[in-house]
């Protein structure tokens, strides 16, 4: 992958609200699509990711992410927000023909208003 | 089962100087990556080791090395310091290589250069 946008640096929502992350990337070749969230004082974690298959994975923290390969896309949703996502968001991409190196967005700062 | 680690926590050196990081890898994890993050962007892909040998690297230049050692822990080190090397140097592990694996993150290593 050459780029990876996240398109928003911070997205403010109040707290049962739905969001939207959006992320979208260039590359010339298929790709595996990651999302990473750093809680407040933690490390990066997974939170989901597109191999193969169904267009739509989905975390167990209810986010669900759907890859759109003719718009390049793979924006990150919840239909309802808590609190405890607040976080940092990470886009990625690594192309397939690419052992090993992901490309990343600059991150997408998830605001939840009380 | 211990999560990847990484020391020292903070580091300040000067311009010129060269820096070691340390990283402990997930017991059973053959690969560990490094990443450089600067303030307000993602992380950047430095290199990647695979049972001891380096698979992979990223636009960064020679005096970027490292080491990988049988007993899971890893080492990044910079040579000839510049200012623009202050970053969160960040590691992560991974039971195999390539894309399709999830990356375990450490916590990181803030690094300030003066």
């Amino acid at each position: 992958a050459q780029s990876v946008t996240q398109l928003d640096s911070q997205v403010p929502v109040f707290e049962e609200a739905p969001v939207e992350l959006r992320c979208n990337y260039s590359s010339s070749v298929s790709v595996y699509l990651f999302w990473y969230v750093q809680y407040p004082n933690q490390g990066l974690q997974l939170l989901l990711k597109y191999l193969s298959g169904s267009t739509l994975v989905e975390s167990i923290n209810g986010f669900e992410a759907e890859f759109n390969k003719s718009q390049t896309s793979f924006h990150l949703r919840k239909p309802s927000v808590h609190i405890s996502d607040t976080a940092e968001y990470f886009c990625a991409v690594s192309e397939r023909n690419s052992n090993y190196q992901l490309i990343w967005g600059a991150g997408t700062k998830l605001i939840i208003k009380p | 089962e211990t999560g990847v680690t990484q020391s020292p926590t903070h580091l300040i050196k000067t311009r010129g100087q060269q820096v070691t990081l340390r990283c402990s890898s997930q017991s059973g994890h053959n690969t560990v990556s490094w990443y450089q993050q600067a303030l307000g962007q993602g992380p950047q892909f430095i290199f990647q080791y695979y049972r001891e040998e380096e698979n992979g690297r990223g636009n960064f230049p020679p005096r970027f090395s490292g080491l990988q050692f049988p007993n899971y822990s890893s080492e990044l080190n910079v040579n000839a310091l510049e200012l623009d090397d202050s970053a969160l140097y960040l590691c992560a592990s991974s039971p195999g290589q390539g894309a399709l694996d999830t990356q375990y993150f450490g916590p990181g290593t803030r690094l300030t250069v003066l």
